[in-house]
């Protein structure tokens, strides 16, 4: 089945630090790739909406100077948390998709998000 | 924009007792999904169905897609202690690629 790979699993870093985080479609092309934000025991939360060679598209009230997302390839996007802050601590998923009218999303393992 | 309904929010059951778990939308959905979401991890692709009125297995699970297309079910026979986590379902409208996610059901296996 569909793999995605997302890098690192987890980080401890410093507030104001910039963290970057990796998703990678290791067997199919994937022309979108969301990232979502997940607090303990609740839903997933869409961040944003990464299209290949395209500007991301942010969801109402997530900050995109402060959440860059670049989608340079088909199998890369990239998700950097600028000068993190403690309240940006959280679990961030991300998901590839061949963006064909019913094909599901396959989701990577998360990045645990520590600002200490 | 598009919602979903997923119900219960949370189970609490006995080993070997049998499952089951909705979503209900007021949208048309061309596909429905289920996940799972294990702890520390990303939700995995348990089931896809893409047709009204399909109902797939999937070992001891089965989903089904409603016939009105608004809606799906999901069925766990037998449980066991794995397979504790969070259920998401999920519907693909017409925006190609992007789902719509239920808030999810955790489901609790006592031994």
């Amino acid at each position: 089945g569909a793999v995605v790979s997302q890098h690192p699993s987890r980080v401890i870093c410093k507030s104001g630090t910039s963290v970057k985080i990796e998703c990678r479609s290791l067997d199919f092309q994937a022309t979108t790739m969301f990232w979502y934000r997940q607090f303990p025991k609740q839903s997933l939360m869409l961040m944003a909406t990464s299209n290949e060679g395209s500007k991301a598209t942010y969801e109402q009230g997530v900050e995109k100077d402060k959440f860059l997302i670049n989608h340079a390839s088909l199998t890369l996007s990239t998700l950097t948390v600028t000068s993190a802050h403690p309240e940006d601590s959280s679990f961030y998923i991300c998901s590839a998709t061949l963006a064909l009218s019913n094909q599901p999303q396959h989701f990577g393992d998360g990045t645990r998000l520590s600002i200490l | 924009g598009q919602q979903l309904n997923q119900s219960p929010q949370s189970m609490f059951i006995q080993e070997g007792e049998d499952v089951s778990m909705n979503c209900t939308s007021s949208s048309i959905f061309n596909t429905w999904l289920w996940y799972k979401q294990d702890p520390g991890e990303g939700p995995v692709l348990l089931i896809a169905l893409y047709k009204a009125g399909e109902l797939t297995s999937n070992g001891r699970l089965t989903a089904q897609f409603g016939i009105t297309r608004k809606d799906s079910f999901l069925n766990i026979s037998a449980s066991i202690p794995s397979d504790v986590g969070i259920y998401f379902c999920a519907g693909l409208g017409t925006n190609a690629g992007k789902s719509t996610f239920g808030d999810g059901t955790t489901l609790t296996v006592k031994p």
